[in-house]
């Protein structure tokens, strides 16, 4: 599995925009980008994934660079339940059976 | 209804025991895991089974035996419980088909003393 690098934790204020960055440089063409958050004593949920194209979807947005070496996820008014761990992770096209997890962002909101 | 349960949720054990958690999920999903949250809170994968058949083993210990009953359960058993164990366990499913949500559950918090 490709590795991914993402900022160990950042802050935002309440009901602003977040933009969690996300560097991929050695994912290959077939590689699907997922997030995935863990809030405080849960287990991960799913956020959000895509291939090429930019994705929307009733949590967040996922932009990804046109050479698909870095992506964005987007989150447009961030609550203080939105305040959680956030990862980045790469899935082969073929649905490699596990995800791996790297160290992720934990997000900080502000009321 | 809970998609993907597990129990215990928390399990306090003495050295040297044997303990099981179970899990269960009613999505109909073909696959299942468990992974495993240090104290450092890296998440890792342990076992995946698909449709009752072991498909990914990342190296642990024998110690650990998960069983399938059927595809809708995923138990994991520990003999001889060690300090090291003490984590978080997380069971999870997923369907069948590639690149497609992975459901987790609330996870185990197990603690040898």
């Amino acid at each position: 599995d490709a590795k991914t690098t993402q900022p160990n934790s950042m802050e935002s204020n309440e009901e602003e925009p977040v933009h969690l960055p996300c560097n991929h440089s050695t994912i290959s063409g077939t590689d699907y980008i997922h997030w995935y958050r863990q809030l405080p004593s849960q287990g991960p949920e799913y956020v959000i994934h895509g291939l090429t194209s930019n994705v929307n979807n009733r949590m967040a947005s996922l932009a990804i660079a046109e050479d698909r070496k870095s992506s964005t996820l987007i989150l447009h008014r961030a609550t203080l339940r939105d305040a959680a761990v956030y990862y980045c992770i790469l899935r082969d096209k073929g649905g490699s059976e596990k995800l791996v997890f790297g160290k992720g962002t934990k997000l900080t909101v502000n009321p | 209804d809970t998609a993907v349960s597990q129990t215990p949720k928390y399990l306090v054990t003495q050295m040297g025991n044997d303990k099981s958690i179970k899990c269960e999920q009613n999505l109909g999903h073909d696959t299942m895991y468990w992974y495993k949250q240090d104290s450092k809170k890296f998440l890792k994968i342990m076992f995946s089974y698909n449709n009752k058949e072991l498909i990914i083993n990342e190296t642990v210990p024998n110690r650990f035996s998960p069983k399938s009953p059927d595809k809708a359960h995923l138990n994991l058993h520990i003999n001889s419980l060690e300090l090291g164990d003490s984590a978080v366990y997380f069971c999870a499913s997923s369907p069948r088909e590639p690149n497609t949500e992975a459901f987790f559950g609330q996870g185990t918090r197990l603690t040898v003393v």
